[in-house]
């Protein structure tokens, strides 16, 4: 399986302020994601990139920016938190296995004050 | 719109078996996924399906049938480890997946 790390694993930051979340993994897949869940949700994409500096928004970016400019690292950045980003945050490449399933890291809390 | 239905909680007891259903509406179909998340954790992933049928693996099975947009991830056996959410997602036309927000399930002794 994958090697995925995120860090930091968890935060507390005020609102207004930047928020940079790292995913790093050591296999070099090709297509990474960052998601959010939420109580009474399912996991949504934010955004997911396909290659270096190939990123693409999911169904809830608004307030969101990627970076991608290493195969391993994919970067989640909030320019300027809201409470309303208070969440955990999930990383995930999708495997080479025929399902393409998904691996995630182990998750980053977010708290927005 | 694309929507996943899944119930919210079920609660079964150790040694029993119990069936978590998931109804679909889609743009498209790519194959099913079920994932295991237990609490606090990351999801991880259970089973595939992307034709009609039952797909076994020791003691979980998934059931897909596409043309009523139902599957289900039947647990057997249970033990008190399968105390989790089990989340159900759709891989649409364009090949992204659909969540669902997961059932929470509580194992008794």
């Amino acid at each position: 399986d994958a090697g995925i790390t995120q860090s930091p694993r968890h935060k507390v930051t005020e609102t207004g302020t930047p928020v940079t979340l790292r995913c790093h993994q050591t296999e070099n897949h090709r297509y990474m994601y960052w998601y959010r869940q939420d109580p009474g949700h399912g996991l949504r994409l934010i955004h997911y990139s396909y290659g270096v500096k190939d990123t693409d928004k999911g169904e809830v970016s608004d307030g969101y920016s990627v970076s991608r400019s290493k195969t391993e690292d994919f970067l989640l950045t909030l320019e300027s938190a809201t409470s309303s980003q208070t969440s955990v945050y999930f990383c995930a490449i999708r495997t080479d296995r025929e399902a393409g399933e998904l691996f995630f890291g182990e998750g980053s809390r977010l708290t927005v004050l | 719109g694309q929507n996943i239905d899944q119930p919210t909680e079920m609660t079964a007891t150790e040694g029993a078996i119990v069936q978590i259903n998931c109804t679909y509406q889609t743009s498209g179909f790519n194959g099913l996924f079920w994932y295991q998340q237990h609490a606090g954790e990351a999801p991880t992933f259970l089973s595939y399906n992307v034709l009609d049928g039952l797909e076994e693996k020791g003691r979980f099975s998934s059931f897909l049938s596409r043309s009523k947009g139902y599957s289900y991830l039947l647990l057997k056996e249970l033990q008190m480890k399968d105390s989790a959410s089990y989340l159900c997602a759709v891989k649409d036309s364009n090949y992204q997946l659909i969540w669902g927000a997961g059932t929470k399930l509580i194992i008794k002794p």
